[in-house]
């Protein structure tokens, strides 16, 4: 089975304060994603990466980066977090272009 | 405009009973592909369910099937005797054909449908 795994799953943190976002897959799939969701909206993509060192702008990347130095990890980096980024972070996995994305459990951050 | 609408915000259904949830989606790209996936209040994101532009044949899951009508650009999907853990949220997403030539673009999602199932 795939396993993908975000650091934590509740996380507080204050404004203005630099933000890290863990996700790592044990399937050595090429393809990792980080989506933000939020009631009514639905998930939207904020960056993805095809590659290690590789990363591709998603719908909504403003005020956030990534990082991808090994295949099995991405980590999604708030700067200088702020109260509108207050949200529930998805990441998920895939192998090829068709393949099914699987995700991860999900890291609610709270920034106060 | 949209890509993914999914017109139901909340279902209430009889456990037992099949359910149908819809899904209309708009795209211009031949190539695409319609997922289901079903997120419990733990947040998970589970899959359920894949649809390719050019299967001939309705995706079928055990009690999920994805009635697929292309002509309507119509994805739903139905849950045949449903059951009391069937209750979640329940998002339609659509992969489209590559941006950019190869990269690995990612799923662009509805708003969800919340089914509760009761006894």
């Amino acid at each position: 089975d795939v396993k993908v795994t975000q650091s934590s799953r509740y996380l507080v943190k204050r404004t203005g304060e630099k933000v890290f976002l863990e996700c790592v897959q044990d399937m050595d799939h090429e393809n990792m994603f980080w989506y933000r969701q939020d009631p009514g909206l639905g998930l939207r993509l904020i960056y993805f990466s095809y590659d290690v060192k590789m990363k591709e702008k998603g719908d909504i990347p403003e005020g956030y980066s990534v990082s991808r130095e090994k295949k099995e990890r991405f980590s999604l980096i708030l700067e200088s977090a702020s109260t509108n980024q207050t949200s529930m972070y998805l990441c998920a996995s895939r192998q090829g272009y068709t393949d099914t994305q699987y995700f991860g459990p999900g890291t609610r951050l709270t920034v106060l | 405009a949209q890509k993914i609408t999914q017109t139901q915000p909340g279902m209430f259904v009889q456990e037992k009973e099949a359910v149908t949830l819809d899904c209309t989606y708009d795209t211009s790209d031949p190539s695409y592909g319609l997922f289901w996936y079903k997120q419990p209040s733990s947040g998970e994101m589970i899959f359920l369910i894949y649809q390719g532009s050019y299967d001939q044949q309705n995706a079928t899951e055990g009690r999920y099937s994805l009635n697929f009508q292309k002509a309507r650009k119509s994805a739903n999907l139905v849950i045949s005797a449903s059951q009391l853990g069937d209750s979640a949220m329940y998002f339609c997403a659509m992969r489209e054909g590559p941006r950019s030539g190869g990269g690995a673009d990612g799923l662009t999602f509805g708003k969800g449908t919340h089914l509760i199932i009761q006894p």
